[in-house]
């Protein structure tokens, strides 16, 4: 059974540093894997995704993950932080013969100080 | 595309009332999704539609959830006799499955159901 694990519920870092938002998954076939935001009351929103096209994957907004199988991880980065940052992320993953359901962490709390 | 639509928004029932609620998804799109989030979790998947046949159903699914997608257009997520902890954000995605699509899922604003 696939399932995924975000480690730090809640990550604060300071307007321009580094943003770390770590993701490891389990699964028993080669998966798909999705970083999401959440902003206050709203959907989400898909920020990247990893299909076995490239272990570096690139999305919007300047964020960027990589895949690493030996790990099995899935970590979300982004070089500098803004405040419009601000938001919950969630890993997801999807599995299987049909690559049906995603599977989601429990989120992690960006907040970002000036 | 104007995207995935939810409705309503927001949903306040008395516990034991039934409560349906209404997605659209992206029109050329053959997968539809229903999840349940609650407060401070990840979203939990309920049940995925390909076309008007539902795939899979979660054991999160009491005899109390319905969903249907008669047409393979719009879906319908139905809730009898609720209860207090039905209280959740229901979120509705869809996807277009197929060659080189990776089953990316575009997600609605959601629904927020109170139950009182």
């Amino acid at each position: 059974a696939q399932s995924v694990t975000q480690l730090g519920s809640h990550v604060s870092v300071s307007e321009g540093a580094l943003v770390l938002l770590r993701c490891n998954y389990s699964s028993s076939v080669p998966p798909y894997l999705f970083w999401y935001v959440q902003y206050p009351n709203q959907g989400l929103q898909l920020l990247l995704k990893y299909t076995s096209a490239a272990t570096l994957v690139k999305g919007i907004n300047g964020f960027e993950a990589e895949f690493k199988k030996s790990e099995t991880s899935f970590h979300l980065t982004k070089p500098s932080a803004h405040m419009s940052d601000a938001a919950e992320y969630f890993c997801a993953v999807s599995e299987g013969t049909s690559y049906g359901k995603l599977t989601f962490g429990q989120g992690t709390i960006l907040t970002v100080h000036p | 595309d104007t995207g995935v639509s939810q409705n309503p928004r927001h949903k306040i029932t008395k516990r034991g009332q039934n409560v349906t609620f209404r997605c659209d998804p992206i029109s050329e799109h053959n997968r539809l999704y229903w999840y349940r989030q609650t407060l401070g979790q990840g979203p939990e998947f309920l049940t995925y539609f390909q076309n008007e046949a539902q795939l899979e159903k979660s054991r999160l699914l009491s005899d109390r959830f319905s969903a249907e997608r008669p047409k393979g257009s719009f879906s319908t997520l139905e809730i009898q006799r609720t209860e207090q902890g039905d209280s959740a954000m229901y979120l509705c995605a869809s996807s277009s499955w197929g060659a080189q699509t990776y089953n990316e899922q575009f997600f609605g604003p959601g629904t927020r159901l109170t139950v009182l």
